[in-house]
């Protein structure tokens, strides 16, 4: 399974929304509708951000959505906040029962 | 609450074999299918293992397949990684995780432990 793609970086000031792209194959993302996004703070465990393309478990801020189109899915930050500083990885199924994650992108609050 | 405390990493020479273990607690474990997902240092995620949540099933990335078997006993609430012909490759953070829903697997990691750091050197 090859990583899925993200850009290295993403930046925003506060309020601002910001958007990072996770591009695949017909072979994962746009094969399927399990693509979920996971926060991860310096030495900490990543965090489920969004499952389901874009469900956002109990507790995570309206702030975040995801959505998908083709072979690329998307996660928005929108009313970028301080606290948001942190890497993003996506993750998507990859078929025969093994999963893929993204490259990562490291979100800055300017 | 849901715990999970990764134990068995360390220090390894090449070549070495290792089990990493997941001690499960605050829900029902053999409810649930179970991952390994592994971070070598300022990288980033990489699947490892998926196992289903009465352990008739196991899955391994590509990469490791062969080297690496995912494992559990639900009677302890434990999940195992063995790692046979360590490798520098595969110095890294390994971390449990379990998935959201009960079941079979849905790929979507509801909550993960700290980590255990595997490191490969001589």
């Amino acid at each position: 399974q090859s990583a899925l793609t993200q850009p290295p970086s993403a930046s925003g000031s506060p309020g601002q929304s910001v958007t990072i792209s996770c591009t695949g194959t017909s072979s994962d993302i746009g094969g399927y509708n399990y693509v979920s996004w996971y926060q991860q703070h310096p030495g900490k465990a990543p965090k489920l951000m969004i499952y389901e393309v874009s469900q956002r478990p109990s507790g995570v801020p309206d702030r975040f959505s995801g959505s998908k189109s083709g072979n690329t899915a998307s996660l928005t930050v929108s009313g970028l906040q301080a606290e948001d500083e942190a890497d993003y990885y996506c993750s998507s199924y990859a078929g025969r029962n093994k999963y893929v994650f993204g490259t990562g992108t490291k979100v800055t609050a300017l | 609450q849901v715990q999970l405390v990764e134990s068995g990493g360390g220090v390894v020479q090449p070549g070495r074999s290792l089990r990493l273990s997941c001690a499960a607690s605050g829900f029902s474990f053999s409810n649930y299918a179970m991952h390994w997902v592994r971070q070598a240092p300022g990288k980033g995620l990489q699947w490892v293992a998926v196992i289903s949540f009465d352990g008739t099933s196991k899955y391994h990335a590509d990469s490791v397949m062969g080297r690496f078997t995912i494992s559990r006993d639900n009677s302890k609430n434990t999940l195992y990684l063995q790692i046979n012909s360590l490798g520098a490759e595969d110095t890294a953070i390994y971390y449990c995780a379990r998935d959201r829903g009960s079941g079979y697997s849905n790929g979507y990691l509801a909550y993960w432990g700290q980590g255990t750091l595997v490191t490969v050197s001589t």
